[in-house]
């Protein structure tokens, strides 16, 4: 079955240290990866995807096929970081496949 | 450029009543999907158009779930008769053609509450 795990359901960080949301997927064949976040009290919309390799607001996520991994990383976090962040896996299809989200909180 | 429009933003009902929600792509994206987060629980497909053409509606939960794009612009997605569990946030979005490169732009939700 189409899988994507993030195992951490909240995270919490202090400003100016590094930041990892994990994400895992189980998915057959060869699925894009894409990261979005919802900010409070403003829609979900596309943080990065892996087909472009692009560095958004100094977030980067690496596609680890051994370990089926797609985690989200930013070496310094800001307070602005918070937020709740949904790894997503698309396959064959147009469906999105969601993990349960992690909402990240970035303390003063 | 205007975004994807859902209306209403929040919805009260009762169980039993019916209930129907709209969605407004952005113009010119054929892609249109329905999503819903439960409580708890991930985001989940619901169902995806292709104009006005329904391309995958694997993630309906049951015939109580409706919908449509008749014209190939905004949808509607109804539930009736709406059961308590049918509570959570529906989301819509919307994407052109190739959705794997450029993701998908969300509508900010209706939040469904069925008392």
């Amino acid at each position: 079955a189409q899988r994507v795990t993030q195992p951490e359901k909240l995270l919490s960080v202090f400003k100016g240290a590094p930041v990892e949301l994990k994400c895992n997927y189980s998915y057959s064949g060869s699925p894009e990866l894409f990261w979005y976040v919802q900010y409070s009290r403003q829609r979900l919309q596309l943080l990065l995807r892996h087909i472009s390799r692009e560095s958004i607001k100094g977030f980067t996520a690496d596609l680890n096929k051994g370990e089926t991994s797609f985690h989200l990383k930013k070496p310094f976090a800001q307070e602005e970081d918070s937020a709740m962040y949904y790894c997503a896996a698309q396959g064959g299809s147009e469906k999105l496949v969601f993990g349960k989200g992690t909402k990240l909180t970035v303390n003063p | 450029e205007a975004g994807v429009t859902q209306f209403p933003s929040h919805s009260v009902i009762e169980k039993g009543q019916t209930v129907t929600l709209r969605c407004d792509p952005i113009s010119g994206h054929d892609n249109l999907y329905w999503y819903r987060r439960v409580m708890g629980k991930e985001i989940k497909f619901l169902l995806h158009f292709v104009k006005e053409s329904k391309q995958d509606e694997s993630g309906m939960p049951n015939n109580r779930f409706l919908a449509e794009r008749t014209g190939g612009t905004y949808s509607t997605l109804k539930v009736q008769p709406a059961e308590l569990e049918d509570s959570g946030v529906y989301f819509c979005a919307s994407s052109q053609l190739d959705s794997r490169r450029g993701g998908y732009t969300f509508g900010s939700g209706t939040r469904l509450t069925v008392v």
